[in-house]
């Protein structure tokens, strides 16, 4: 079945350091693949999508690319902030499978100044 | 519209006691999700709606969960009998079928202790 491998943390970067979060997925055909983040003590919020493949999501300076070839999706950015500490989650949706979303794990990020 | 709303926010209850949760989803939405999700883990799908039909039923879902959506608009989400290992923040998604590879929009879930 359709599922996601994130990348464990916790991760704890200085200020401006350089972010990827790994993400891969098995899925057949072509799913929608997401990153969502969340905030301590708020609710999932999207960060960014692609829907299908080579397709480039981006959003508040994070990005990230939808790679058939190598079932990825890894979130990067190239200075973080203090703000950006928070728990990210890569997820996949199928309109095959009844576009149920499928998480992965999460992974926790800290920023220090 | 305020986006996806789940009450109540947090609820503590002794084990073996009946709990409902409610969730209204963004007016224009005719999918709504629930899932569950435990300290460290990503949202476990439990289940969802497309209108008021129920179309898919995690094997999560035991038989002391029953989800409602009476009318296609809010639903609920029952827990008979709770369970200690019931305690988890359950989260409400909708998002409309329309958009085939539409995102889901989150609630800021309801948070369940069972002591």
């Amino acid at each position: 079945g359709d599922s996601v491998t994130q990348m464990e943390g916790p991760v704890t970067l200085s200020e401006e350091a350089f972010l990827t979060i790994n993400c891969t997925y098995t899925a057949t055909g072509y799913p929608s693949l997401f990153w969502y983040v969340q905030y301590p003590g708020e609710g999932l919020q999207l960060l960014l999508k692609a829907t299908k493949a080579d397709d480039k999501g981006s959003n508040k300076g994070f990005e990230a690319t939808y790679r058939k070839e190598t079932t990825s999706f890894h979130l990067e950015k190239g200075s973080v902030q203090v703000s950006d500490s928070a728990v990210y989650f890569c997820a996949l949706s199928h309109p095959n499978t009844g576009n149920q979303f499928y998480f992965g794990t999460g992974t926790s990020l800290t920023v220090i100044p | 519209d305020t986006g996806v709303s789940q009450n109540p926010r947090h609820k503590i209850t002794k084990r073996g006691q009946n709990v409902t949760f409610r969730c209204d989803p963004i007016s224009e939405h005719n999918r709504l999700y629930w899932y569950r999700q435990t300290l460290g883990q990503g949202p476990e799908f439990l289940t969802y709606f497309q209108n008021e039909a129920q179309l898919e039923k995690s094997r999560l879902l035991s038989d002391r969960f029953s989800a409602e959506r009476p009318k296609g608009s809010f639903s609920t989400l029952e827990i008979q009998r709770t369970e200690q290992g019931d305690s988890a923040m359950y989260l409400c998604a909708s998002n409309w079928s329309g958009s085939l590879r539409s995102e889901a929009f989150f609630g800021q879930g309801t948070r369940l202790t069972v002591v």
